[in-house]
């Protein structure tokens, strides 16, 4: 499978702990966004990365979420002293930027549950 | 006011008939505009796209652009059970993408 992939699918956890997310995007994709989707809304822009650099952050990402991409392909976002509103799917997402369109390709998404 | 306006629906149609789903936007710095499918609990799988006013079709699937009118539709022909789905469409800068909210669509046997 050459599509994006993203672990773990899903995640349980308790308010006030840190959780991880991984993504592999598609292998010549230099551009890889992270995304948050609550039930009823589209996706909504996190962040995204063009090589290992971070090139744009939503003002959605406060200082609680961090996200690395350090040799250019997986990237991670971490989510630290979770709260109840956080429970969303993330997606990920990638892209080429030598292809015109630019379309983005998705992977299934990390559906996190706070508690 | 939203960046991208889309109608949640929920759209129900029976098998056969032909679906027609809308968006209209506010920027006009908006240069490629796409149409995805979202399967429950699944991630969005980008269904067409396309970057000037007009017409392009794919099989079953015609998606529209009215750039002055700042207004996309997707028509699906020939609806089957297997199109029901949330459809998002979504709108590109250069360095952003914005989504709709998306429109359900249940087609019935």
């Amino acid at each position: 499978d050459t599509g994006v992939s993203q672990n773990p699918r899903h995640k349980i956890t308790k308010r006030g702990q840190n959780v991880t997310f991984r993504c592999d995007p598609i292998s010549e994709h230099n551009r890889l966004y992270w995304y948050r989707q609550t039930l009823g809304q589209g996706p909504e822009f996190l962040t995204y990365f063009q090589n290992e650099a971070q090139l744009e952050k939503s003002r959605l990402l406060s200082d609680r979420f961090s996200a690395e991409r350090p040799k250019g392909s997986f990237s991670t976002l971490e989510i630290q002293r979770t709260e109840q509103g956080d429970s969303a799917m993330y997606l990920c997402a990638s892209s080429s930027s030598l292809l015109e369109g630019e379309t983005q390709y998705f992977g299934p998404g990390t559906r996190l549950l706070v508690l | 006011q939203k960046e991208v306006e889309q109608d949640p629906g929920p759209l129900s149609v029976p098998e056969g008939a032909i679906v027609s789903l809308n968006c209209t936007y506010s920027n006009s710095a908006f240069q490629y505009f796409m149409w995805y499918r979202q399967y429950s609990r699944k991630g969005p799988e980008l269904l067409m796209y396309t970057y000037s006013s007009g017409n392009k079709e794919d099989g079953r699937f015609t998606a529209q652009v009215d750039k002055s009118s700042k207004y996309i539709s997707l028509f699906i022909r020939d609806s089957q059970p297997s199109d029901s789905a949330t459809y998002l469409c979504a709108m590109d800068t250069g360095n952003q993408f914005y989504f709709g909210t998306g429109t359900s669509l249940t087609v019935i046997p």
